[in-house]
Order: structure tokens, then sequence, then C-alpha cells
């Protein structure tokens, strides 16, 4: 059983567009968060939800805007999506307040803008 | 605020040992972690030093000093599957959440 998933695994879409991508985490954990990681493997928190109420907001552009409908999932809507948005993007969950350190991540979403 | 700093690539042969270090700077400190990403793959937690020492898992062991804000995660009996990058990361302000800050990775070379 798959305990991180996402989808879609690849996106490809052109400037301007928006998309979402999805993430559902089975291990049962309370909190759950979005990684962005760039070219150079440079691996940086977006967002983190606690319960589907929103705790850790990075400096992030307002055209990315998480939702959590409950604590299993946690979606990710991207708006007038740039160049710069290419990366992947992993969804993680982990069991609050231990083990934090013992994130659970997806397997990545690799969103590339032409 | 908070950052770590790690080499960006280790070379080493197979059934070599080999050491990765990671020198953090944080204003809390609450345990330094490792994680492994194969390309193409997620990261995957590796282990979690909260105390100064050695922690041994097979064939990894992660090592702490927090007064010197150094940790090194240590690899024995190198297998080619071993090829992959390796993060440190420590935990963000407590008032953060989960949240992890990583390094900037070590991508490590198995050869035969």
């Amino acid at each position: 059983d798959t305990a991180v998933s996402q989808t879609p695994k690849y996106l490809v879409t052109q400037m301007g567009n928006d998309k979402s991508i999805k993430c559902e985490q089975n291990l049962g954990h309370d909190t759950m968060y979005w990684y962005k990681q760039d070219s150079k493997k440079f691996l940086k928190i977006m967002f983190s939800y606690n319960n589907k109420e929103l705790i850790i907001n990075e400096t992030v552009p307002n055209r990315f805007s998480p939702k959590s409908p409950d604590k299993a999932h946690l979606n990710l809507h991207i708006n007038s999506l740039e160049l710069g948005d290419s990366a992947v993007y992993f969804c993680a969950s982990s069991q609050e307040p231990v083990p934090f350190y013992e994130q659970y991540f997806g397997p990545g979403t690799r969103l590339t803008v032409t | 605020g908070q950052s770590l700093e790690q080499p960006s690539e280790v070379t080493a042969v197979e059934g070599a040992i080999v050491q990765i270090n990671c020198t953090y700077q944080t204003s809390g400190f609450y345990g330094l972690s490792w994680y492994q990403q194969h390309d193409g793959g997620a990261p995957t937690f590796l282990s979690y030093n909260a105390l100064d020492g050695l922690e041994e898992t097979g064939r990894f062991s992660s090592f702490l000093s927090r007064s010197d804000s150094y940790g090194y995660l240590l690899l024995q009996e190198l297998q080619m599957k071993d090829s992959a990058s390796y993060f440190c990361a420590v935990r963000g302000e407590r008032n953060q959440g989960g949240k992890l800050i990583f390094g900037q990775g070590t991508e490590l070379s198995v050869k035969p």
C-alpha cells in the first residue's frame, strides 16, 4: 500500500495556465507538507497543514494556494504558471509532535512550464 | 534563521567507508535528521540524532556534536545502490510545526 501518493507524476503545461496537484496519505498522520525541489536539488518547504489548519506558509507567491479538505489530503493549486515554477513538488506527512523529524514523502510531481 | 552546509559531492569505491559532514546554524536546536534521495525518487528518512554521539542502523551511522553544531553520516561497506543524494536537515523554530530545513545535499557516487 502506498503511504503518500501524489497525482499527477508529470505535468507539462504552458505559461499562464492553472494546474492542481493532489496528495493523499494513508498513514493517519496529522501534519502534511508541500516542498519544492529545484533543478539544483534544493528542497524547500512551502506549506504545512496540521489537521486541516495552515500552520506554515513560507514566502510563496499568492499564485500558490494549498487546500486541505481533510487531514489525509492536501492539494496544491497554482494559478498563472510561470517558467520559474518548473520544479519537482513533493508532498510529505509526519506525526506531530513526534516524530516530526521522520517525514514520509510522496513520489513527487515533476512540473514543467513551457 | 537556520542554515546547513554539506559538501556538494563525494566519490568513493564499492566496499569503502565514506563520511558526509554537515554543519548547521540554528537559533533553536531540535535534532539533526538525514535523508537519502535516489535520482528521480523521493527523499526517504535515514536517521535522527537529538543527543550527542553515534546512532547506528545497519551499514549507516549518524553522529552529532551539539557543541560543535556538527554532524555526519557514515556509510560503511558501500554498495552501488548507495549512489544517491544525502541531505541533512534541522527543524524550524518550535512555532513552525514540523518544518524541516534541508542542506543543499551531497551527491554520493559509488564506483566499482
